[in-house]
């Protein structure tokens, strides 16, 4: 069972640069969560879905876009990447509103 | 807006003492907060829960408790161990979608 995985583990990209962040989830997960994490900062919330085919935007969305075609999956895509979006990405999912999240490994990005 | 907050960022413990984590929320509407553990580059792993209909709970070796009179909430882990080394974040739900997380405490064992 390998709970939720997130791919690349690493990236670096050139400012004005795309690319795309999968996480996927083996438990049937109905809600799905990106969030970035900043040194010495909480968790904050970028964009989350509730279900197959829906996304909702959290804290702090801009620059990002996201999808969820398929329940397993929920995509965070960066169109233009800039310096400000260096971070540590961390997927999540659980199976309703309340309850125990569920994390992955984290991503961690750096934009030069 | 409403925030979760922690005392001290930083934790320092005797191996086999007692740790306690503190967490300070203002959302006085809140009723679910959640303790989670982020060691060194792992995501955060869940570690207890509390409903605000209680003033503790207990897991093993860890105890919640959750004041509500003045929205205090604090992580007591019994016999501190190495393995206890990371970051501990509290969080609490804000929607039935969200949860507002604080900004962590290290926890540092001393041998």
């Amino acid at each position: 069972n390998a709970g939720v995985t997130q791919t690349p583990k690493f990236r670096v990209l050139k400012t004005g640069q795309s690319m795309t962040l999968l996480c996927a989830q083996d438990m049937n997960h109905e809600y799905m969560y990106w969030y970035r994490q900043d040194p010495g900062m909480g968790l904050r919330l970028i964009h989350y879905s509730v279900g197959e085919g829906t996304t909702a935007k959290g804290e702090v969305p801009d620059g990002y876009n996201v999808s969820r075609l398929k329940k397993q999956n929920f995509l965070l895509g960066l169109e233009s990447a800039a310096p400000s979006q260096t971070s540590v990405y961390f997927c999540a999912s659980r199976w309703d509103g309340g309850g125990e999240l569920f994390f992955g490994e984290g991503s961690r990005l750096t934009v030069l | 807006g409403e925030s979760v907050g922690l005392h001290l960022p930083t934790l320092s413990v005797q191996e086999g003492d007692n740790s306690i984590i503190n967490c300070a929320y203002s959302n006085s509407a809140s009723d679910y907060f959640i303790w989670y553990k982020q060691e060194s580059g792992k995501g955060p792993q869940f570690i207890i829960d509390i409903r605000s209909n209680m003033d503790k709970r207990q897991g093993q070796r860890v105890t919640v408790l959750l004041n509500k009179t003045v929205k205090h909430l604090s992580l007591q882990i019994a016999a501190t161990q190495p393995g206890d080394s990371a970051v501990y974040f509290c969080a609490e739900k804000w929607s039935n979608y969200q949860l507002i997380w604080g900004a962590g405490t290290k926890l540092i064992i001393k041998p």
